[in-house]
């Protein structure tokens, strides 16, 4: 089963605050990895996506991937009451596949 | 900046009527996706699309869903006999030849009654 598991939610911080997001997959096949943000009965917004192991920083967003624990992080520093959302992950569970798998998704609120 | 639009932004339908749901992707994609949100569920992949041609599909694509791009811009879902269980958001994402990253758009939320 080529699965994408994400923790559990909800998750409520003041604003300000560090904020950790995680996912694991199920398997080392999996390529390409992606967090999506979305916003109650919107779309999934595209925040950052990355392939290899290591950090990949984008204003207040870092995405963290570790292939030898099939473990992927998105951290939001100083967060806001504007990152309030749903974060999803997703990766391509094999190379050549044009299907992303998501997470469920961790339900955020930053609260001012 | 481009973006992937849909319509119609909710769609209302009977049991066992087809439905038609349209998307745009962003100009120069050649990846085209639909995906569905079951309220408090995953985002589950349904299908992908390539040189006019399904390239992936998923389990829940059978014969009662169909895709098209009936012109340069236009992508169109269709179901054809809808079901309860068909009630959900759809959302087509694409991408371009480039990059893995599929842009979504705002989704259709589908209300099979």
């Amino acid at each position: 089963q080529k699965e994408v598991e994400q923790d559990p939610g909800p998750l409520s911080v003041p604003e300000g605050a560090i904020v950790s997001l995680n996912c694991t997959y199920s398997n080392s096949a999996f390529q390409y990895f992606m967090w999506y943000r979305q916003y109650s009965r919107k779309g999934p917004e595209l925040l950052m996506y990355t392939y290899s192991s290591g950090n990949k920083e984008d204003g207040r967003f870092t995405a963290q991937v570790d292939k030898s624990s099939k473990y992927i992080s998105l951290f939001i520093r100083d967060s806001q009451p504007s990152d309030s959302a749903t974060y999803l992950c997703a990766s391509y569970p094999r190379g050549g596949s044009e299907k992303l798998v998501f997470g469920k998704g961790m339900k955020l609120t930053v609260n001012p | 900046e481009p973006e992937v639009t849909q319509t119609p932004s909710h769609q209302v339908t009977q049991m066992g009527q087809e439905v038609i749901l349209r998307c745009v992707p962003i100009s120069n994609h050649l990846y085209f996706y639909w995906y569905r949100q079951i309220l408090g569920q995953k985002v589950e992949f349904l299908v992908s699309f390539y040189n006019n041609e399904i390239s992936e599909k998923s389990e829940i694509f059978d014969d009662q869903f169909s895709v098209e791009r009936p012109d340069g811009s236009n992508f169109t879902l269709k179901i054809r006999s809808t079901k309860l269980e068909d009630s959900a958001m759809y959302f087509c994402a694409s991408r371009d030849r480039e990059g893995y990253e599929q842009y979504f758009g705002p989704g259709t939320r589908l209300t099979v009654t």
